[in-house]
């Protein structure tokens, strides 16, 4: 089946760094991948949405210039948070849309906490 | 404009008791709808989904889910609740018109404990 790798599983920055999450396709080919961020028991807020060779499409509210996206592969997407600050701590996941017929899947997130 | 409700923040159900977990939406189109399911700090697994067909969809660890387009609900059920099946469940839908975009949209989450 489809598998979408995610990492790191956890990082901790410190203010005012930048830190990048990784999120590739192993066995397919993923022209569109989404990025999540989730608080403690809440819903997946959709940040963005990436597609290979273009600009990422953001949602409403969600800094452009504080979390870039890059999906320069069928393959890969990176989500990067810069000049972290604590109140950017929280759980991101990203996920893909695979082979299967509207299938998405997902990776198994990074936590990131900055300190 | 999509949307999902999952009406109960937790539900609590006995082992070996049958166990629904309630889901209503709201598309512009047809709906694409799924099921996930999360365990503490990983990612969501796919559970199932609902895009055309047969009302009744059968998924992963028998679970199931009837589509009920006159309601607009998608309920998750399963016959046999098991200590294991405790996670977050999420209901997603995605709205099937043409040029609706790729985007999920999910409900707020569903706690199931399941005692023994």
């Amino acid at each position: 089946g489809a598998v979408v790798s995610q990492h790191p599983s956890r990082v901790i920055c410190k203010s005012g760094t930048s830190v990048k999450i990784e999120c590739r396709s192993l066995d397919f080919q993923a022209t569109t991948m989404f990025w999540y961020r989730q608080f403690p028991k809440q819903s997946l807020m959709l940040m963005a949405t990436s597609n290979e060779g273009s600009k990422a499409t953001y949602e409403q509210g969600v800094e452009k210039d504080k979390f870039l996206i890059n999906h320069a592969s069928l393959t890969l997407s990176t989500l990067t948070v810069t000049s972290a600050h604590p109140e950017d701590s929280s759980f991101y996941i990203c996920s893909a849309r695979d082979n299967l017929v509207y299938g998405y899947t997902f990776g198994s997130g990074t936590r990131l906490t900055v300190v | 404009a999509q949307s999902v409700a999952q009406p109960e923040d937790q539900v609590n159900v006995a082992e070996g008791n049958p166990l629904t977990v309630k889901c209503t939406y709201s598309v512009s189109g047809n709906p694409y709808l799924f099921w996930y399911v999360q365990y503490p700090n990983r990612g969501l697994q796919f559970l199932l989904k609902y895009i055309t067909g047969d009302n009744l969809v059968k998924g992963s660890y028998g679970f199931e889910a009837e589509f009920n387009k006159s309601q607009t609900s998608f309920h998750l059920k399963k016959p046999s609740a098991l200590v294991s099946d405790s996670a977050l469940y999420f209901c997603a839908v995605r709205d099937g018109l043409t040029g609706g975009g790729n985007k999920l949209t999910f409900g707020t989450g569903t706690q199931l404990k399941v005692e023994l």
